[in-house]
């Protein structure tokens, strides 16, 4: 099973800021690794695909990058709405699918 | 628009049994794969079962194989969780998600529904 690991657990930061959030695995997964964004009461949403693909809609904002073992998702400036918990999930080896535990990203 | 709607919240006792269904709507429900993820507070989002478009494979996450089922009646847009043995670690809000079965991410959930709260107590 890939293990996930997100980091740093929560970000505390004010709207127009730089938010860096981080997913490592535990084995390679390729570039095949994306990134959901959830907020309270709602179901998670898809934002990034295969690393570094933005999903349809998704603002220019939020941007992924990274393969094999270590990931990155930046929103370059952060909007009111952007704060919520964030989660990196795997497609490259499964069943399972796994998640990483999530980033909360909370205004300062 | 593309709907994913389960049924409602449910507490259930230990050692009982639950079917939760999710159904479908605005899009070929036999065009999406499908599964169930389960989140909680104190692990998050945690993937537990696939079922193929056609409903032919199924898969399970190690904590519930041999006590939950999946399947689904495509002619009702229809999927279904049987859920035996419960537990109360098994409380958790309960999401069917899919995605389209020829997508180039599959295995990413590009629709969600909005949840169904299982509460495992006596």
């Amino acid at each position: 099973e890939v293990v996930l690991t997100q980091s740093p657990a929560t970000l505390s930061l004010s709207p127009g800021e730089r938010a860096t959030l981080s997913c490592r695995a535990s084995q390679s997964v390729g570039i095949y690794l994306g990134w959901y964004q959830q907020k309270p009461g709602q179901a998670p949403r898809l934002l990034i695909y295969d690393a570094s693909n933005r999903a349809p809609g998704i603002p220019a904002r939020f941007s992924g990058s990274g393969s094999g073992t270590d990931f990155t998702l930046t929103i370059s400036s952060l909007e009111p709405e952007d704060f919520a918990v964030y989660f990196c999930q795997q497609r490259s080896i499964w069943p399972p699918l796994t998640f990483g535990g999530g980033t909360n990203v909370e205004i300062k | 628009e593309v709907q994913l709607v389960e049924s409602g919240a449910v507490l259930v006792q230990p050692g009982g049994s639950l079917r939760l269904s999710c159904t479908g709507s605005g899009f070929v429900f036999n065009t999406h794969e499908m599964g169930w993820v389960r989140q909680t507070p104190g692990k998050g989002l945690e993937w537990i079962s696939f079922v193929s478009s056609t409903g032919t494979t199924t898969h399970y996450a190690a904590s519930v194989k041999g006590r939950f089922s999946i399947s689904r009646d495509n002619a009702q847009n229809s999927l279904f969780l049987q859920m035996n043995s419960l537990r109360a670690d098994d409380t958790a809000v309960y999401f069917c998600a899919s995605w389209y079965y020829g997508s180039h991410t599959r295995g990413l959930f590009d629709y969600w529904g909005q949840g169904a709260l299982v509460t495992v107590s006596s």
